[in-house]
This record gives structure tokens, C-alpha cells and sequence, in this order.
């Protein structure tokens, strides 16, 4: 069975810094997706980034990127000139190839962006 | 920008009573999700359901959840007979496609569930 694991429940950073969160997973399968969600306290989900575990290229989508590690099974989100409205809980996901959509989340890490 | 709605937002019932949380997918979406967030702990998935079939669903998918589109738009979950335990928030999401550059899945806004 897969699992993802997020081994910060909390995390602060001053507006206009960089902030990484992490995320490792476990899984026997070589072809999967992750995914970063982000959870503003108004509390609907919304995709950050996205990544395909066959393409090497780490994603970037803005002031967001990824460091994807496939052989450590590592997937960590970087945040880069953070901004009081990334404040939010951001989980981690996995997905497995296939027809299903299966989405298993992480515990989630909560950003606060201070000012 | 289509989204994915909810209805209620909150619904109070009593142990034992049988609850229906209502979603509406985006239109031109074909794969349809519940998930639930019980209080404090992680997004927890429920079910997947493609061409009127559940695609897969988790232990926690008993016999007492049961989901449906009843018509082309609505996508419903059931929960026959409402334990003390099923309170939470319960997600309903889409998307193009279970798999490939099509599979983001957007979630709608959830509704809480307070079973007393």
C-alpha cells in the first residue's frame, strides 16, 4: 500500500522569503503523479503543482517549484517570495497510474505567512 | 471558471438517520470522488465512480455508503444509517481523466457533517 508521509505539521516564514516543504512517500509502483494541494482556511482544495514520476524535470508553475527525488521517493515544495495569501494547509498526494483516481494525501503542513 | 459545488454546507443529523450530500461535477468531467476530512486529521478518500460504476472505493466504504448520478448533473453520496464516527467534512471532486495530463482533480468546497 502507498503512504505519504509530511513531517511538518506547522511551518512560518516572512512574507517575500522562501519556504520548502516536504513530503516523502512509499510505493512500489515506478509510474505515479504527485501532487501539491493547497487548503486556505476558506477550506476548498485547489492544485499547486503537479508532477509525473517519469518526466526528471522538476515542475515549476510560478513562484512554486518542486524538487522531485524519484529513488529517495522524496517531493518537496518550494515556495519561492512568499505572500501573505499562500497561508493555507498544503498537503501532499499521490496517485497511482491507472483508471481509478485514487488520491492518498499526506497529514498536511500548515504555512503562515507573517508579515 | 467552472468549479465543483456542494450541497449543504452543513447538515446536522442524529445517529442513525440516513444523510445525502449533493454534488454537482463540472460539466465535461467523466470521473467523480468523494473524500472526508475527519476533524484535525488528513483528507482520507472514499470512492471513484466512471460511466456510472464505482472505479474503486476504501475500508471505510461500507455498506452503509452507497453513491449515484441520478441524472447528468447531480453526483450524490448516501450514508444509510449515520454513526457518531461519520462526522467530518466530505469532499466531492472531478476530473477529465483518472490518468494522464487530464487527471487534476478539482474539489468542490465540502460540507460538514455533524452526526449527534
Amino acid at each position: 500500500a502507498q503512504t505519504v508521509t509530511q513531517s511538518q505539521p506547522e511551518m512560518s516564514v516572512q512574507e517575500a522569503e522562501t519556504v520548502t516543504l516536504s513530503c516523502t512517500y512509499d510505493t512500489s509502483e515506478n509510474n505515479y503523479y504527485l501532487f501539491w494541494y493547497k487548503q486556505p482556511p476558506s477550506r476548498q482544495m485547489i492544485l499547486v503543482i503537479r508532477q509525473e514520476a517519469y518526466k526528471q524535470q522538476n515542475a515549476t508553475e510560478n513562484r512554486f517549484s518542486v524538487n522531485f527525488q524519484k529513488a529517495a521517493k522524496s517531493f518537496s515544495l518550494k515556495i519561492s517570495d512568499s505572500q501573505l495569501g499562500d497561508t493555507a494547509m498544503y498537503f501532499c498526494a499521490f496517485m497511482k497510474h491507472g483508471n481509478t483516481g485514487k488520491l492518498i494525501f499526506g497529514q498536511g503542513t500548515t504555512l503562515q505567512v507573517k508579515p | 471558471e467552472p468549479e465543483v459545488t456542494q450541497t449543504p454546507s452543513h447538515q446536522v443529523t442524529q445517529m442513525g438517520q440516513e444523510v445525502i450530500l449533493r454534488c454537482v461535477p463540472i460539466s465535461n468531467h467523466l470521473y467523480f470522488y468523494w473524500y472526508r476530512q475527519i476533524l484535525g486529521q488528513k483528507v482520507e478518500f472514499l470512492v471513484s465512480f466512471y460511466n456510472n460504476e464505482i472505479s474503486e472505493k476504501s475500508e471505510i466504504f461500507d455498506d452503509q455508503f452507497s453513491v449515484e448520478r441520478p441524472d447528468g448533473s447531480n453526483f450524490t453520496l448516501k450514508i444509510r444509517s449515520t454513526k457518531l464516527e461519520d462526522s467530518a467534512m466530505y469532499f466531492c471532486a472531478s476530473s477529465e481523466r483518472a490518468s494522464g495530463v487530464m487527471n487534476e482533480q478539482f474539489f468542490g468546497p465540502g460540507t460538514r457533517l455533524t452526526v449527534l
